[in-house]
């Protein structure tokens, strides 16, 4: 089946660094890539919609400055939080749209 | 702006029970999907439902999609400590395209021996 690879697994920064995630659709062209943010214990909220070779569509809330999201080709989305605080802590999920939705295995951001 | 309300949010309950837990809103979606959450990973699809009074059966499982196309149900039956997770349902804008997904609040299942 469609795989979604996504790296880094776990990440720890520092407060005002900035870190990049990495969505990879293995076996298949992703056109659209969805970002989610999920805090402890919640559920998963979406951020932005990625468009390969488009600007992202970010949700109603989110700063699309802050989260900067990068669908340069047809099987690489980037996510990349600038300057990280603490309350940027979260578990990162992407997820993409191939006759179905396949999630990745997510990344567990900390900043301290 | 689109809510999916989950209940219970917390279950607790030893093998063998059955439980079920329910998804509600107040808007029409085209399709209701189910996943299973473990910690530290990305949501597994259990199943996806698109008519309304719809039915479907996964092992032990039942999912049920309301006639009206908001609320929809997942029924475990002789439930199994390998059934231990997160229960997320999810709603779909449009079907057979990419769009967006609300997902609900969430019930955390306990299954214990």
């Amino acid at each position: 089946g469609a795989v979604v690879s996504q790296h880094p697994s776990r990440v720890i920064c520092k407060s005002g660094t900035s870190v990049k995630i990495e969505c990879r659709s293995l076996d298949f062209q992703a056109t659209t890539m969805f970002w989610y943010r999920q805090f402890p214990k919640q559920s998963l909220m979406l951020m932005a919609t990625s468009n390969e070779g488009s600007k992202a569509t970010y949700e109603q809330g989110v700063e699309k400055d802050k989260f900067l999201i990068n669908h340069a080709s047809l099987t690489l989305s980037t996510l990349t939080v600038t300057s990280a605080h603490p309350e940027d802590s979260s578990f990162y999920i992407c997820s993409a749209y191939v006759g179905g939705y396949t999630f990745g295995s997510g990344t567990r951001l900390t900043v301290v | 702006t689109q809510l999916l309300e989950q209940s219970p949010q917390f279950l607790s309950i030893q093998e063998g029970e059955n439980l079920t837990v329910y998804c509600n809103s107040s808007s029409v979606f085209s399709s209701l999907q189910w996943y299973r959450q473990e910690p530290g990973e990305g949501p597994v699809l259990l199943v996806t439902v698109v008519t309304g009074g719809e039915v479907k059966k996964l092992k032990r499982l039942t999912f049920q999609f309301g006639d009206a196309r908001k609320d929809s149900s997942l029924h475990i039956t002789a439930a199994q400590p390998g059934d231990t997770g997160l229960y997320l349902c999810a709603g779909g804008e449009n079907t057979g395209t990419a769009s967006k997904l609300t997902f609900g609040t969430g019930t955390r299942l306990q299954v214990t021996l």
